[in-house]
């Protein structure tokens, strides 16, 4: 039972590097979400995806992109990657209208930009 | 927007000791979450509150969510070195967004 898998869960990149996380789920989840985690700052909302197809800002949405490729699949784009975007990097999943389940979370990316 | 507090940012509790966590929100709450992390890790899913006074148990820890549901408070009672880590406090906001708390680091001492 995988769950939520993320890849890769380590990276190194220079700024201005391009590079996309995936993420996938098997629990036919329709809801999916990339936050960042920052020392002291906790969960931060990046992009999320309430449904195939659909894709909405989070709090801190400037310099990536997202894709909800089909059901099982969100990635997330680092176009020009910047020292500020060192971060860890989760992807989770739910179901459509959370509020009566939990979200499924993955094992996290590090990502270091230098 | 909502926004959710924890307190304290930070704690260190003697192993055995009891400690209490605290998410207060600034709006409504109509689903909370709580969730664990070790350093390092992913979430686990602990447990999630719904109705005002609600109040519900895993081992050693206990969430309650008050009756105005706007604060829910996390419990452990004799604490282990197996509790620490840090937790956070989620909520679902009505937009089909969770949006979190910036967490709680609780260390135990041996």
């Amino acid at each position: 039972n995988a769950g939520v898998t993320q890849t890769p869960k380590f990276q190194v990149l220079k700024t201005g590097q391009s590079m996309t996380l995936q993420c996938a789920q098997d629990m036919n989840h329709n809801s999916m979400y990339w936050y960042r985690q920052d020392p002291g700052m906790g969960l931060r909302l990046i992009y999320y995806s309430a449904s195939e197809g659909t894709t909405d800002k989070g709090e801190v949405p400037n310099g990536y992109n997202v894709s909800r490729l089909n059901k099982r699949e969100f990635s997330l784009r680092l176009e020009s990657a910047a020292p500020s975007q060192t971060s860890v990097y989760f992807c989770a999943s739910s179901e459509y209208r959370v509020g009566n389940t939990e979200a499924f979370f993955g094992q996290g990316t590090r990502l270091t930009v230098v | 927007s909502q926004e959710l507090e924890q307190s304290p940012q930070s704690l260190i509790v003697q192993e055995g000791k009891n400690l209490t966590i605290n998410c207060t929100s600034s709006k409504t709450l109509y689903g909370l979450y709580w969730y664990k992390q070790k350093y390092g890790e992913g979430l686990i899913f602990l447990m999630m509150l719904q109705k005002g006074g609600e109040e519900k148990s895993h081992e050693k820890i206990t969430a309650k969510l008050d009756e105005k549901k706007q604060q829910s408070s996390l419990h452990i009672t004799a604490s282990q070195p197996s509790h620490a880590g840090i937790y956070l406090c989620g909520a679902d906001n009505r937009d089909d967004k969770i949006i979190f708390g910036k967490g709680t680091r609780l260390h135990i001492l041996p």
